[in-house]
């Protein structure tokens, strides 16, 4: 079963540019879609974006203007960069793989991203 | 954007009971739509895609259902491991969204 590992910095303040990293334990990196989800504290699921390949990238209408995706398969990995945080954007962030299907079938343990002056 | 709608937003239940779940979107999205099961602490599990597809590994206990705007997720004989939150998920076209989640909670 593939697994996946989310690292990062825990604590940015304010403005600052948000980086994560996901490494992929497969080559499966190179047949299926990967996205990053974030959950607020004590609220709901929320889809931040994904990638399939290096050409094909989603991201979420309401934050599209902040956030890139990318991969990089030769690491088996794929990463997310959402620039100008604010404390909005405290989160568990998860990296996921995605189906054909649109569904995520496969989740990392997430990590905890917040942001404080 | 396709909005879900979960109700209820908690319910309480006792061991052995029978659980629904519904969610709403607010356009035909077919049956692009999937269940997952969420611990405290823990990332999201996916239980139910295509609206009725079980997730290999899950009980029979769980059942999806619908299809356009309307879909259910029933647990029968809840047992103590269920007892967690629920989300909806979306899949059609190329955004994808949540429901605000269902927490199942022990009466």
């Amino acid at each position: 079963q593939v697994q996946l590992q989310e690292s990062g910095p825990g604590l940015l303040k304010p403005s600052e540019t948000l980086s994560l990293t996901c490494h992929v334990s497969d080559d499966s990196i190179n047949t299926y879609y990967w996205g990053w989800v974030r959950q607020p504290p004590g609220r709901a699921l929320e889809w931040v974006a994904s990638i399939y390949r290096a050409g094909n990238t989603y991201y979420n209408p309401s934050i599209k203007s902040r956030v890139t995706i990318s991969i990089d398969t030769s690491k088996r990995q794929f990463s997310l960069r959402l620039t100008s945080v604010t404390a909005a954007d405290s989160a568990v962030y998860y990296c996921a793989r995605k189906t054909a299907t649109a569904f995520f079938d496969v989740w990392g343990q997430g990590t905890q991203v917040t942001v404080s002056s | 954007d396709v909005q879900l709608t979960q109700s209820p937003s908690s319910v309480s239940a006792s061991v052995g009971d029978r659980v629904t779940i519904t969610c709403r979107a607010s356009q035909d999205i077919g049956t692009w739509l999937a269940w997952y099961q969420q611990n405290p602490g823990k990332g999201p599990k996916l239980l139910v895609h295509s609206a009725s597809t079980l997730q290999s590994g899950v009980p029979s206990r769980f059942t999806g259902s619908g299809s356009g705007t309307d879909f259910t997720l029933t647990i029968t004989s809840l047992q103590p491991e269920d007892f967690a939150t629920y989300y909806c998920q979306q899949g059609y076209g190329f955004s994808i969204t949540f429901g605000q989640g269902t927490r199942l909670e022990i009466k």
